[in-house]
């Protein structure tokens, strides 16, 4: 059972360009969580799906962000034009159901915009 | 907004010495969770406590609730240097949308000196 994956690891784009983030949960997991966090603090929550629908994207900017998590592939991040201000750690985390029991993270994909 | 708040932010202590992080809350939860995160890698979870549990033990790790003040503990006994990272209180509540949204606080990053 290889976890969750999330690649790439480090990600270096240009203001303006597209970052695309991959996320595999678990084998058997069905439930997606996509956390921002920024240098020195928390988690921030952006989005929550199953497969083929969005549960809650409270979390998510209004403009230039989309996930998605298709019936086959893995959940996929998309941030267009993106800025500065975009540069973070983003990890995705997995759990079986919605029972929040716990769940398993990714190691995270680190984007720098230059 | 629900997220939790550990305090101290930042705790250094002497290997074989004890750390006790805090976590409060603003709202009700079903449980609170805590996790560790190296530098630079993903979250690993700890911990689970319910908010009908009081205590709970694992290992070196020793966690207390007290809903009455929206408050846990996590104590680490016997701390090694290998404890170093930093530490988040997560709390699970039911929301709006029918489902168990997750939160995460804003982490304790802990020391240990050999």
């Amino acid at each position: 059972n290889a976890g969750v994956m999330q690649n790439p690891r480090h990600l270096v784009r240009r203001r303006g360009q597209e970052a695309r983030l991959r996320c595999s949960p678990m084998k058997g997991h069905s439930h997606v969580y996509w956390y921002r966090q920024l240098p020195e603090e928390g988690l921030k929550f952006m989005v929550y799906l199953q497969k083929e629908n969005i549960i809650d994207e409270s979390g998510m900017p209004k403009e230039r962000f989309s996930a998605e998590f298709p019936k086959e592939g893995p959940s996929i991040l998309r941030i267009q034009q993106v800025v500065r201000g975009d540069s973070a750690a983003y990890f995705c985390a997995s759990s079986p159901q919605d029972r929040s029991y716990g769940y398993t993270f990714g190691s995270g994909t680190r984007l720098t915009v230059v | 907004s629900q997220q939790g708040e550990e305090d101290p932010q930042a705790l250094s202590i002497q290997e074989g010495e004890n750390a006790t992080m805090n976590c409060s809350y603003k709202t009700s939860i079903n449980n609170l969770q805590w996790y560790r995160q190296n530098s630079g890698r993903g979250l690993v979870h700890l911990i689970l406590i319910r908010s009908n549990e009081r205590e709970k033990h694992s290992g070196r790790l020793r966690v207390t609730l007290d809903t009455s003040k929206k408050s846990s503990s996590l104590l680490i006994t016997a701390s090694r240097a290998a404890d170093t990272a930093s530490y988040f209180c997560a709390t699970a509540f039911s929301n709006s949308g029918g489902y168990q949204k997750v939160t995460f606080g804003t982490g304790t990053k802990l020391q240990v000196i050999p």
